[in-house]
């Protein structure tokens, strides 16, 4: 099976635009987490999506959104971006589905750097 | 604030030593997992633990959980430079483990100079 893609993998922003990441996570797998990655905060969940719906979110601003599509695809939007919205941000896909702790665990993309100037 | 705190912060050995890396989390759990970063990519998954197993194997690597102290560690024997990464605890934000939330540590920089 294919793993999970991100696109773009760079991007580079200037304050006061918006952005849209995408993921396309493993083939079968319903579940969709997103976190943001930086040196001083560390890895920090954003949200979590399965069958479209959004089931968990994480402490972040309104300007922070995402979706997910009938095929699992999943986009993040970054609204009116700022210098510390710079970081890496994660798409993780799981087997939700599975039963046992192995639903648990993430697989992870590459990953999409975004720089805000 | 993160779940997990993980110590040290960073380590540096050469070839073929042990490493040995701890992680303390502060709420209950119901699974502990470990997961490899090498330089700003993606992360990758390493071993899960129950949170009612103390102990378990995966080819070098070997994990504890210790749920009265709220820790866990992550031991690589043998390591090899291709070891080279940072490693992260992450816990389940506890209750519900139908959660796709993760709460990462801060991570650990492990260098393995051969």
């Amino acid at each position: 099976k294919a793993g999970v893609t991100q696109t773009p993998r760079y991007l580079i922003k200037t304050r006061g635009q918006q952005v849209t990441l995408s993921c396309s996570p493993i083939s079968g797998h319903r579940s969709v987490s997103w976190y943001q990655q930086t040196p001083g905060q560390g890895l920090q969940f954003l949200f979590e999506y399965f069958s479209e719906t959004q089931r968990n979110k994480g402490n972040f601003p309104g300007r922070f959104s995402g979706r997910q599509f009938s095929n699992s695809r999943s986009e993040m939007n970054v609204s009116t971006l700022e210098l510390g919205d710079s970081a890496l941000y994660l798409c993780a896909s799981s087997p939700r589905d599975l039963g046992g702790a192995a639903k648990n665990i993430q697989y992870f993309g590459a990953g999409t750097r975004l720089s805000v100037l | 604030s993160q779940q997990g705190e993980e110590d040290p912060q960073a380590l540096s050995i050469q070839e073929g030593e042990n490493a040995t890396m701890n992680c303390s989390y502060k709420t209950s759990i119901n699974n502990l997992q470990w997961y490899r970063q090498n330089s700003g990519r993606g992360l990758v998954h390493l071993i899960l633990i129950r949170s009612n197993e103390r102990e378990k194997h995966s080819g070098r690597l070997r994990v504890t959980l210790d749920t009265s102290k709220k820790s866990s560690s992550l031991l690589i024997t043998a390591s090899r430079a291709a070891d080279t990464a940072s490693y992260f605890c992450a816990t389940d934000a506890g209750g519900s483990s139908n959660t796709g939330k993760l709460i990462f540590g801060q991570g650990t920089t492990l260098q393995v100079k051969p």
